[in-house]
């Protein structure tokens, strides 16, 4: 049972336009949300999070949107750089207190293209 | 900044054979996990080491295949025993805590397994 799913495995954008990944869950006890970006050969590192309290967050060129009645959030990258191609992992957790237990998504290879 | 540090980063291993994975923290954590990511899935969370007891394994793991220590705040090991090719993956060191802040979770760069 996939209680977070990223239904694109990749993306391409060009430079200097809008990235938007796309996030499901399933389970209603999540209520804090992380993005995660990967490199190759690198372990994940932390992007932005949003809590269930709130449907926007904002830092620098990330923007995490949370539609709680429709279980989905989504990572808006703006403007897209090179430097951004990465595999973006989606996970959540329920309590955020409990940001160590998280459920993953299963990423987005994104390719961003000069 | 506080840095992760795992160890084999790869290493190709024979069917039947265990091998240990080395997480070492240059900073103490309070909480240390351990997650596994198989070719093409998302990261599954094996266990959380537990300073000073028997770690604490999610479903569908078990102490047998994939012991765990912790013997202090800033080290832990995961062995993965008795391998096969099922068990060639990416696992991955994380923690919680101290300089790294209490509700981001943050991984070392990870030790690729390939078993034949």
């Amino acid at each position: 049972d996939q209680q977070v799913k990223q239904n694109s495995p990749s993306l391409s954008v060009q430079e200097g336009r809008i990235s938007i990944l796309n996030c499901d869950y399933t389970n209603s006890m999540f209520d804090y949300f992380l993005w995660y970006k990967k490199y190759p050969a690198e372990g994940p590192t932390f992007l932005i999070s949003i809590s269930s309290i709130k449907d926007k967050n904002e830092d620098g060129r990330f923007t995490v949107f949370l539609n709680k009645s429709a279980k989905h959030l989504s990572l808006h990258i703006v403007p897209s750089q090179p430097g951004d191609s990465a595999v973006y992992f989606c996970a959540a957790s329920a309590g955020e207190t409990s940001g160590s237990r998280l459920t993953f998504g299963e990423g987005t290879q994104l390719t961003v293209n000069p | 900044s506080a840095v992760i540090s795992q160890k084999p980063s790869r290493d190709i291993c024979q069917r039947g054979t265990s091998l240990t994975i080395q997480c070492q923290v240059d900073s103490q954590v309070t909480m240390m996990f351990w997650y596994r990511q198989q070719p093409g899935q998302s990261l599954t969370l094996i266990a959380t080491a537990n300073q000073g007891s028997e770690a604490t394994y999610e479903s569908g793991f078990v102490i047998d295949k994939f012991p765990i220590s912790r013997p202090n705040l800033t080290f832990s090991t995961l062995t993965v025993s008795n391998m096969s090719p099922e068990d060639s993956s990416i696992y991955l060191c994380s923690v919680v805590g101290g300089v790294f802040g209490a509700n981001v979770l943050t991984f070392g760069a990870g030790s690729r397994l390939t078993v034949l």
